[in-house]
């Protein structure tokens, strides 16, 4: 089974443009959250989505924004880039999201994609 | 609200064990999860507490303690390949996957 795919890989980018980065989950996993990596904060929860729906979201500010389409397949959106926003954004998708008595699936990783903006 | 803590950086020698804690404070806990992390690559799963006590699986351990707020991992015969971060990850019973990574620690193994 294909694991979590990312593209594009890396990606520089000027303050004030925006980019859409996209995922491709694990075959017949439907739930795929997103994370912001940084030095400095470490690893930190974007959204995620679940059938198409986003049914959680962490604290950042409008300028992030995501969907999911059909296939499960997801895409983030950051507008009017700020020099903040260079990170590693991972992708990571899960079966359902949870499990059994309300317990968690593993999440599984996909490689990231280094945005680096100037 | 959620507060994680685990120590910033470790180091050990080939061969040691060492021992990595977490203390977390969230509301509505529903488990713990240990991810690895080398340096560049995507985090991958070690293990997933929801009940107390120890959960052994080969050279990692991890134990919780829900009523403490504590867990930690183990990681016993220590190769060079370990040296990676170590995340923590607690989650929220809020019905959804939402998991809040600590920022991790970074162990170094040296020979």
């Amino acid at each position: 089974k294909a694991g979590v795919t990312q593209t594009p890989r890396y990606l520089i980018k000027t303050r004030g443009q925006q980019v859409t980065l996209s995922c491709s989950p694990i075959s017949g996993h439907r739930s795929v959250s997103w994370y912001q990596q940084t030095p400095g904060q470490g690893l930190q929860f974007l959204f995620e989505y679940f059938s198409e729906t986003q049914r959680n979201k962490g604290n950042f500010p409008g300028r992030f924004s995501g969907r999911q389409f059909s296939n499960s397949r997801s895409e983030m959106n950051v507008s009017t880039l700020e020099l903040g926003d260079s990170a590693l954004y991972l992708c990571a998708s899960s079966p359902t999201g949870r499990g059994r008595q309300g317990t968690y699936n593993e999440q599984f990783f996909g490689p990231g994609t280094r945005l680096t903006v100037l | 609200g959620q507060n994680i803590d685990q120590p910033t950086e470790m180091t050990a020698t080939e061969g040691a064990i060492v021992q990595i804690n977490c203390t977390y404070q969230t509301s509505g806990f529903n488990g713990l999860f240990w991810y690895q992390q080398h340096a560049g690559e995507a985090p991958t799963f070690l293990s997933y507490n929801v009940l107390d006590g120890l959960e052994e699986k080969g050279r990692f351990s991890s134990f919780l303690s829900r009523s403490k707020g504590y867990s930690y991992l183990l990681l016993k015969e220590l190769q060079m390949k370990d040296s990676a971060s170590y995340l923590c990850a607690p989650g929220r019973n809020t019905g959804f996957q939402k998991l809040v990574f600590g920022t991790g620690t970074r162990l170094l193994v040296s020979p």
